[in-house]
């Protein structure tokens, strides 16, 4: 049992170039997230998904885009990289049924937009 | 607006102490309260979760507890050591899936 986990773990991008990062869960949650870290800041809520073939936005969701096509896999694109999106990207996975549930975190994916 | 708040944002303690680290939230309508450990350049690791309905919540030498009427938690953890040094984040979830994180509080325990 993997838990959660991304592909890259690392990732060097230019300005306007685009690439796709893969969370993976095979605990069979419902519910995805996408978050980024920023220095000094907490964690914020890119997009998230509630099931196979949906997606919502969230807090900080301008530049990015998602696509749930299985429910094990949770994907976060980024059309054209700003420097702006430099940041640690962490994936989220839970349950579903319960207010209560616990988000399992990815070991995060490293971006660094030059 | 729901923001969440740790302080201090950094910490450096001697090995053995007792610590008390404290996260405080502007809307007292939670659902639950979650704090988390991230090591450098790791992931985050759930620690404790307690609901809305709930005081507190211990494991091994954690004890979380919850005021959600003056909209406080702290994370105590008990006879500190080099091991606990870490990043503790705090998480409050407001509604199914709205969760708002702390900047977190940088904990150094030296030997």
């Amino acid at each position: 049992n993997a838990g959660v986990t991304q592909t890259p773990k690392f990732r060097v991008l230019k300005t306007g170039q685009s690439m796709t990062l893969l969370c993976a869960q095979d605990m069979n949650h419902e519910y995805m997230y996408w978050y980024r870290q920023d220095p000094g800041m907490g964690l914020r809520l890119i997009h998230y998904s509630v099931g196979e073939g949906t997606t919502a936005k969230g807090e900080v969701p301008d530049g990015y885009n998602v696509s749930r096509l299985k429910k094990q896999n949770f994907l976060l694109g980024l059309e054209s990289a700003a420097p702006s999106q430099t940041s640690v990207y962490f994936c989220a996975s839970r349950e579903t049924g319960g207010k209560y549930y616990e988000q399992y975190f990815g070991p995060g994916t490293r971006l660094t937009v030059t | 607006k729901q923001e969440v708040t740790q302080i201090p944002a950094a910490l450096s303690v001697p090995e053995g102490e007792n610590l008390v680290l404290n996260c405080s939230f502007t809307d007292s309508a939670i659902y639950n309260l979650q704090w988390f450990r991230q090591d450098p350049g790791k992931g985050l690791t759930s620690l404790l979760l307690i609901q809305s309905s709930q005081r507190e919540q211990t494991s091994g030498r954690l004890n979380a507890s919850l005021d959600k009427s003056s909209g406080r938690s702290t994370l105590y953890i008990a006879a500190s050591q080099p091991g606990d040094s870490a990043t503790y984040l705090c998480a409050v979830k407001y509604n199914n899936n709205d969760m708002r994180f702390g900047a977190g509080t940088r904990l150094t325990v030296k030997p």
